[in-house]
């Protein structure tokens, strides 16, 4: 299947600061990807859909000034935490939709842990 | 998207068939049904869809009841690698928006 990598797969920060999530699908071209969080124990929750060219689409209750999101290519797409506090910490997996076939599956990234000290 | 239940967990015997069920009828005729499993701290990985035939890959085989209100996923020979949570999930068309993920069945493969 399709190939989707996040980057980094774990990062330790400290509160106030920001951190960025990249999102890249490596053998073919997304013009949608999704970013999903996910906390301990619990299903993963849609945050927010990165369109290529446009601005991004928040599910409701999503800080959108909090969860910057650029899609500024067809095979990368980042979100950036912004002022990030302990409450952020958490399990942030991208997904595009895609790959040769283009038969519709979504495919999704390694995840990238968070967390906030 | 239409909703689906599962039952949040189930075992399964090392070797054995893993059989796992879902509900979904509220689906309507144009919603495909996704299988996805979740490894811990992994991301989701894809399993199998279907419409309303019954499908077979190489990783597991789906039955889709003749009116498509429910489905079963079917691990034919489990290991302990397939332990995981394993997602159900409806959705439209493909092509059309992403995935809403549920709750999941945690399977646990026993030696």
């Amino acid at each position: 299947g399709a190939v989707v990598s996040q980057h980094p797969s774990w990062v330790i920060c400290k509160s106030g600061t920001s951190v960025k999530i990249e999102c890249r699908s490596l053998d073919f071209q997304a013009t949608t990807m999704f970013w999903y969080r996910q906390f301990p124990k619990q299903s993963l929750m849609l945050m927010a859909t990165s369109n290529e060219g446009s601005k991004a689409t928040y599910e409701q209750g999503v800080e959108k000034d909090k969860f910057l999101i650029n899609h500024a290519s067809l095979t990368l797409s980042t979100l950036t935490v912004t002022s990030a506090h302990p409450e952020d910490s958490s399990f942030y997996i991208c997904s595009a939709r895609g790959g040769k076939w283009n038969t519709g599956e979504l495919f999704f990234g390694e995840g990238s842990r968070l967390t906030v000290l | 998207d239409a909703k689906t239940t599962q039952p949040p967990s189930m075992d399964c015997a090392e070797g054995r068939a893993a059989n796992l069920p879902c509900n979904h009828s509220t689906i309507s005729g144009n919603e495909y049904v996704y299988w996805y499993r979740q490894i811990h701290s992994q991301g989701p990985q894809y399993i199998i869809h279907g419409l309303k035939n019954n499908e077979t890959n190489e990783m597991a085989s789906l039955i889709i009841t003749e009116d498509r209100k429910s489905s079963t996923l079917i691990l034919p020979h489990a290991t302990l690698r397939d332990t995981a949570v394993y997602y159900c999930i409806v959705r439209g068309p493909a092509g059309a928006n992403n995935l809403f993920f549920g709750t999941g069945t945690r399977l646990t493969v026993i030696p």
